[in-house]
């Protein structure tokens, strides 16, 4: 079946230091990556959505410039939490589609706690 | 934008009885809507899916009901068991892994009582 590998899975950053976190669609090419943040006790919620080769699109109330993606490739896709504060400490969690109507894979998710 | 609604936020029953959660959904437009399992720090796992063009699926001791008319979707879990006992979440989206992202319910803990 369709695997996302997402690293790393856990990290730990001093507040205005930078978080890079990838998601690698292992044995697919993901034409669409999602991109969503859970915190304690709450749901997923869909942050951004990027399309390969092309800029992402982020959700109301998601700051494009404090997090970064990058879709360079069919199988990667990179978030970057940019000058991490301790409000982002959250439970970030990527998902892959193959644009078809396949339903949705998702990655391992990335556990951030800023300090 | 979409809006998926939740209930009940917890829910515990006997081992053996079955649980039933409820979303509904504000927009006509989506299509898709699946269920997830959760387990703590873990990636949500799909449990089962509907499409709009179905009202009932069926998966052993899971089932899915779809309404809509009435915009609701339902999760059936029958003769319950101990390791069912985790975080379940309703979503839906338009395309079902298209373009589009999932928007989720807000979750439900249930909780088997041995």
């Amino acid at each position: 079946g369709a695997v996302v590998s997402q690293h790393p899975s856990w990290v730990i950053c001093k507040s205005g230091t930078s978080v890079k976190i990838e998601c690698r669609s292992l044995d697919f090419q993901a034409t669409t990556m999602f991109w969503y943040r859970q915190f304690p006790k709450q749901s997923l919620m869909l942050m951004a959505t990027s399309n390969e080769g092309s800029k992402a699109t982020y959700e109301q109330g998601v700051e494009k410039d404090k997090f970064l993606i990058n879709h360079a490739s069919l199988t990667l896709s990179t978030l970057t939490v940019t000058s991490a504060h301790p409000e982002d400490s959250s439970f970030y969690i990527c998902s892959a589609s193959t644009g078809a109507k396949g339903g949705y894979t998702f990655g391992s998710g990335t556990r951030l706690t800023v300090v | 934008g979409e809006n998926v609604e939740q209930h009940p936020s917890t829910l515990s029953v006997q081992e053996g009885d079955s649980a039933v959660i409820k979303c509904t959904y504000s927009d006509s437009a989506s299509n898709y809507f699946p269920w997830y399992k959760q387990e703590l720090g873990k990636r949500p796992q799909l449990i089962i899916d509907i499409r709009s063009n179905v009202g009932e699926k069926k998966d052993q001791r899971i089932a899915v009901t779809l309404n809509k008319t009435a915009k609701h979707f339902s999760l059936h879990i029958t003769e319950t068991q101990p390791e069912d006992s985790a975080v379940y979440f309703c979503a839906a989206s338009y395309s079902g892994g298209g373009a589009d992202g999932l928007t989720f319910g807000k979750g439900t803990h249930l909780i088997i009582q041995p």
